[in-house]
C-alpha cells in the first residue's frame, strides 16, 4: 500500500528565509513521488518529480526536492522564500510506472505554507 | 505538454438537482481517468476511475448511483452529481495518466471545478 505523511499541516517563514516541507512515504514499490502546489481555487501545478533517476530533483519556482530512500523522505526545500510562494503543497506518491493505473497518486493532507514580509 | 480541460470551473446549484462536470483531454487519447474530491483544508481523494468502453471502478465508500462517471470516448469523461445535497460541496478535480509514448511519467490535472449546492 502507498501513503504519504507531510508533516506539518501549516508551515510560516519570513520572505527570505528557508522553507522546507516534509514527506515522508511508504511503498511496497520503488515510487515515482510528486510534488505540486495549489494556489486558491485552483488545479494542482507540478513542482516537481522524483522518477529514479537523480536523487536531487529541481522543479519549477527556485523549489527542490531530494529523494531519501533510507529515510523514506522526499523533502521540498526552497533557499528563499517569496511572498508569491503562499500557498497549499501536496506531495503525492504513485505506485505504478506503467499500465492504465499510472498516473494515479496517493496524496498527504498538505501544507500550507504562509509567506510573512 | 498534455493538456486536460475541465468545464465548469465553478458551479453553484440547488439542492435536489443534478450538476454534470466534463473532463477533455484535448491533444490525447486517454482510456483512463481519475476523478478526485478535496475536502476544505483537506487532501485530494480519488472517488473513481473512469474507463472508456467500461464500468468506473468506484472507491469504497463512494456510492456509484450518486456520482455518476461515464467514459464516453477516448476524450471525454464525465461525473454528474445527482441528487446534490450542500454535503456534496467540494471541489471536484480529474486527471488522466500519461499519454504513451510521450515519455511523460506525471498525470495531467484538469483546472478542477468548485461545486457549492445551496
Amino acid at each position: 500500500a502507498q501513503s504519504v505523511t507531510q508533516l506539518g499541516s501549516h508551515v510560516s517563514v519570513s520572505e527570505g528565509a528557508l522553507v522546507l516541507l516534509r514527506c515522508n512515504y511508504s511503498s511496497s514499490v520503488p515510487p515515482y513521488l510528486f510534488w505540486y502546489v495549489q494556489y486558491p481555487n485552483q488545479g494542482l501545478q507540478l513542482l516537481l518529480k522524483y522518477t529514479s533517476a537523480a536523487t536531487l530533483v529541481k522543479g519549477i519556482n527556485g523549489f527542490e526536492a531530494e529523494f531519501k530512500k533510507s529515510e523514506t523522505s522526499f523533502h521540498l526545500t526552497k533557499p528563499s522564500a517569496h511572498m508569491s510562494d503562499a500557498a497549499e503543497y501536496f506531495c503525492a506518491v504513485s505506485d505504478s510506472i506503467r499500465g492504465s493505473t499510472l498516473g494515479r497518486l496517493y496524496f498527504g493532507r498538505g501544507t500550507q505554507l504562509t509567506v510573512w514580509p | 505538454g498534455a493538456v486536460v480541460s475541465q468545464h465548469p470551473s465553478r458551479v453553484i446549484c440547488k439542492s435536489g438537482t443534478s450538476v454534470k462536470i466534463e473532463c477533455r483531454s484535448l491533444d490525447f487519447q486517454a482510456t483512463t481517468m481519475f476523478w478526485y474530491r478535496q475536502f476544505p483544508k483537506q487532501s485530494l481523494m480519488l472517488m473513481a476511475t473512469s474507463n472508456e468502453g467500461s464500468k468506473a471502478t468506484y472507491e469504497q465508500g463512494v456510492e456509484k448511483d450518486k456520482f455518476l462517471i461515464n467514459h464516453a470516448s477516448l476524450t471525454l469523461s464525465t461525473l454528474t452529481v445527482t441528487s446534490a445535497h450542500p454535503e456534496d460541496s467540494s471541489f471536484y478535480i480529474c486527471s488522466a495518466p500519461p499519454p504513451r509514448g510521450r515519455g511523460n511519467t506525471e498525470a495531467f490535472f484538469g483546472q478542477g471545478t468548485r461545486l457549492t449546492v445551496v
